[in-house]
């Protein structure tokens, strides 16, 4: 199994819907979770980190419920700039920072 | 332009050749990473240098990489006698103490 698994994209929505995505993890031991937005043959860039009490940047809520290993990203009222691909991350006490990531959701936002 | 840097930005090389990467991070961070990303996949972690010190590398760096950051400032990233299977997108990030990693724009590698 891997260590961090996402929902299989690509999700292709119109402008204008509300859109979430489901990432799981495995290890019990991880401390610190994070939202990173990857663009076509770009690098990856931190969109949000995720706390336990849930957090929202705009139109972006992160939620983690530690009890279920379970993270999610919603999305409201998307943009077509949206589109990319949303990678689910995670790092474990004591990894000494390295980020272990999901395989990552494609998201088409349509006009 | 005082973000992560890596040189050169694409390379084609033979397989059985050797490749080396360069990755310059942001000024005073002092964690550098390499990472490995292949199409459909999410990066994977290499290796991990606090300044100088290369503290911790993963079971996917075989014996034929190795990694230098011998000033702690830039770091090189060697693949010797490349194979195919070696094709991916090599990501630097440099991050100071526990704080957000800033990755570099990477080098996309074919090996032929």
């Amino acid at each position: 199994r891997k260590e961090v698994e996402q929902d299989p994209g690509p999700f292709n929505v119109p402008e204008g819907a509300t859109v979430a995505f489901n990432c799981t993890y495995s290890n019990s031991a991880s401390q610190s979770f994070f939202w990173y937005r990857q663009d076509c043959r770009k690098e990856p860039k931190l969109l949000m980190s995720v706390y336990s009490s849930g957090n929202e940047d705009g139109r972006f809520t992160a939620q983690l419920n530690r009890a279920s290993q379970y993270i999610s990203l919603l999305i409201r009222d998307s943009k077509l700039s949206d589109s990319a691909t949303y990678l689910c991350v995670v790092n474990y006490e004591g990894s000494q920072g390295n980020l272990i990531f999901g395989k990552g959701t494609k998201l088409s936002v349509k006009p | 332009d005082t973000g992560v840097s890596q040189d050169p930005r694409h390379k084609i090389t033979k397989r059985g050749q050797n490749v080396t990467f360069r990755c310059d991070p942001i000024s005073e961070h002092n964690r550098l990473y390499w990472y490995r990303q292949t199409l459909g996949q999410g990066p994977e972690f290499l290796t991990y240098f606090q300044n100088e010190a290369q503290l911790e590398k993963s079971r996917l760096l075989s014996d034929r990489f190795s990694a230098e950051r011998p000033k702690g400032s830039f770091s090189t990233l060697e693949i010797q006698r490349t194979e195919q299977g070696d094709s991916a997108m090599y990501l630097c990030a440099s991050t100071f103490g526990n704080n957000e990693q800033f990755f570099g724009p990477g080098t996309r590698l074919t090996v032929l």
